[in-house]
């Protein structure tokens, strides 16, 4: 089936930038997502990108996606430390989303 | 987007017992799904909620162990039924509102402790 593969764990002080990775396998997908889960909460639809785009930029954050090599990037900007939660990546694939494991951010003062 | 309830936030429950979450969305959509996420993991699809029908369940999960209502085009419930400690989780709700853009939206999720 088809997959979604994310690093597990990210750590940027506060102010730097955090950029979080993702790659996946659907060579037909149209739509990928970044979804951020802060402790005990849901999960929140930060952005999403179209499959024909490169960059899609949204305050501080920029998505890049590189489909040649079935690869996700979410940028975060001065990352503060209520960005500390984790962060998704989530495909959809004939019809159903395909999440990564998540990235846990880490954001120390 | 949608505003999406779910009921109860958290709960404790004792082995071989059943519990029933209650998924509330503040519009009507067409597509609800119940989601699985276990400690530490990614989210698992476990069936696909459909009105006026039997759920579509995804492989590895069965009606008997997760039965699912959707009586309406705003609500669904999900049983996990006579529950072991593996079944400690969150339960996800959520819902696409037919958009192009395909994304869902999801409830805070239930989570489960089977003591």
């Amino acid at each position: 089936g088809e997959d979604v593969e994310q690093s597990l764990f990210l750590s940027v002080r506060e102010g730097d930038s955090s950029v979080i990775n993702c790659t996946y396998t659907d060579s037909s997908s149209t739509y990928l997502y970044w979804y951020k889960q802060e402790p005990g909460a849901g999960l929140q639809l930060l952005t999403y990108i179209f499959s024909n785009m490169d960059m899609k930029q949204d305050q501080r954050l920029t998505v890049l996606l590189n489909k040649k090599d079935k690869h996700l990037s979410l940028r975060i900007a001065d990352t503060q430390t209520g960005d500390s939660a984790i962060y998704f990546c989530a495909d959809k694939s004939q019809g159903n989303l395909i999440f990564g494991k998540g990235t846990k951010l880490s954001v120390k003062p | 987007s949608a505003v999406i309830s779910q009921k109860p936030s958290r709960d404790i429950c004792q082995r071989g017992t059943s519990l029933t979450i209650q998924c509330q969305v503040d519009s009507q959509v067409t597509m609800m799904f119940w989601y699985r996420q276990q400690p530490g993991q990614s989210l698992t699809l476990i069936a696909t909620a459909n009105q006026g029908s039997e759920a579509t369940y995804e492989s590895g999960f069965v009606i008997d162990k997760f039965p699912i209502s959707r009586p309406n085009l705003t609500f669904s419930t999900l049983t996990v039924s006579n529950m072991s400690p593996e079944d400690s989780s969150i339960y996800l709700c959520s819902v696409d509102t037919g958009w192009n853009t395909g994304e869902l939206f999801f409830g805070e999720g239930s989570r489960l402790t089977v003591l």
